[in-house]
């Protein structure tokens, strides 16, 4: 499949244990923010979203929190399972159509 | 199970040489982006459509590079002539109005 990066941080975790993937993102106006996932091969798929007048949101096994104090979004994933290794980005928008992606991160899930 | 399609999902052509990729939008979406994918810059948007009409192409080399909605179900990416530094994937991806985009699967294109 496509290789996405050689020098993504990279986090290794435990099946059954707990992931959290955080973000910094860079415009402090921008209102709208998505978490996608891409597997190997694939194209990035949407996990879950959040609007810039939330602080949280959950989805089934995961979870979004925003915090525009510091500029910073991360990702949970409950009991993350092998089939959740992907690298994970999130993105931003300002009232636009242009997602800005960050430079994603890789989770890797060993037995 | 509605899903945005890409051909061809692997190119590999020499250097000067025209490489035209697709894309099949997700019917009923009026909103088709095309971003990059590489190594050293992430996933950059090149250029996006809106009911087929281009309204930022602000991403995409003017010189070799153009983007054009022939209908509401096409989308194409052409570059002419190729050259080695475009070898990266490049997706599609689809959406109503300005909401969520939905990716393809993606071209991957290497150019030698």
């Amino acid at each position: 499949g496509e290789s996405v990066g050689l020098h993504l941080p990279t986090l290794s975790v435990q099946e059954g244990d707990n992931s959290i993937i955080n973000c910094a993102y860079s415009n402090s106006a921008s209102d709208y923010f998505i978490w996608y996932k891409q597997e190997s091969g694939k194209g990035p798929q949407f996990i879950i979203d959040i609007r810039s007048n939330m602080d949280k949101r959950q989805g089934q096994r995961v979870t979004v929190l925003l915090n525009k104090t510091v500029k910073h979004l991360s990702l949970q994933i409950a009991a993350t399972q092998p089939g959740d290794s992907a690298v994970y980005f999130c993105a931003e928008t300002l009232n636009t159509d242009k997602l800005i992606f960050g430079t994603g991160t890789r989770l890797q899930v060993f037995p | 199970d509605a899903r945005v399609t890409q051909t061809p999902r692997h190119k590999v052509t020499e250097m000067g040489q025209e490489v035209t990729m697709r894309c099949q939008p997700i019917l009923g979406h009026n909103t088709v982006f095309w971003y990059r994918q590489t190594m050293m810059q992430g996933l950059e948007l090149l250029a996006y459509f809106r009911n087929r009409a281009p309204l930022d192409d602000s991403g995409m080399p003017k010189d070799r590079f153009s983007a054009e909605m022939p209908d509401a179900t096409l989308a194409t990416l052409k570059i002419q002539p190729s050259e080695p530094r475009d070898s990266a994937v490049y997706f599609c991806a689809s959406g109503l109005g300005q909401g969520l985009p939905y990716f393809g699967p993606g071209t991957r294109l290497t150019v030698t």
